[in-house]
């Protein structure tokens, strides 16, 4: 069974420039999440969707982060204008829609803004 | 979110045990969760344990959960040099939503 799939790896960009990560998560997983790991923390959720629909986005800076999954599969995450401290790893995750599933966990886009 | 605390390190010898400990404040806390995290890798869960259980053992890993201290553990048996790595303690609350600890590394010398 693939995993989730996660691409770039890594980014460097400026600051106040725009950059998107992207996401396939695992075959029939119907939830789907991206977190925020800032270097010495643990991950932080972001946003979640269920399908297409987004479920939870309360810790989502919305000013500057976006996030889509259109057709209920893939998903993109943008952050537009990009500030320093945007600097972290972006995990993907997907699990089963019943809430008490396994998450599993894209190896991360590795951001750095300067 | 809730508050979820480790340690932040933890060296251990080669076939000794290790002992991680986390801490939590949500008392309606439903289940409780081990990842661990490689270099470069995302988070592979561990184990799980429900809130209602003490104690999980699967292999060379045994969970404790003391649902009054709210703490919870995790000991790795006869630890190996594949087990050096991050390991995250995670907390979902009734809507099953995810609060990780900072990570505890974790470095097993020979």
């Amino acid at each position: 069974e693939a995993g989730v799939a996660q691409s770039p790896r890594y980014k460097i960009i400026e600051k106040r420039q725009s950059v998107a990560f992207w996401c396939n998560p695992i075959s029939g997983h119907a939830t789907l999440y991206w977190y925020q790991q800032i270097l010495g923390q643990g991950p932080k959720l972001l946003i979640q969707f269920q399908n297409n629909g987004v479920v939870d986005d309360s810790q989502l800076p919305k000013d500057r982060f976006s996030a889509e999954r259109l057709k209920g599969v893939d998903s993109t995450l943008k952050i537009q204008p990009a500030k320093l401290e945007d600097s972290a790893v972006y995990l993907c995750a997907s699990s089963l829609p019943t809430g008490v599933d396994e998450q599993f966990f894209g190896p991360g886009t590795r951001l750095t803004v300067l | 979110g809730e508050d979820v605390e480790q340690s932040l390190f933890l060296s251990v010898r080669e076939g000794d045990s290790s002992v991680i400990n986390c801490t939590y404040t949500d008392s309606s806390s439903t289940y409780l969760y081990w990842y661990k995290q490689e270099p470069g890798a995302g988070l592979q869960l561990l184990t799980y344990i429900f809130s209602n259980m003490d104690m999980k053992q699967d292999q060379r890993l045994t969970v404790l959960l003391n649902k009054k201290d709210k703490h919870l553990s995790l000991r790795i048996a006869d630890t190996q040099t594949g087990d050096s790595a991050i390991y995250f303690c995670a907390v979902a609350s009734n809507d099953y939503k995810l609060s990780f600890g900072a990570g505890t590394t974790v470095t097993v010398r020979a």
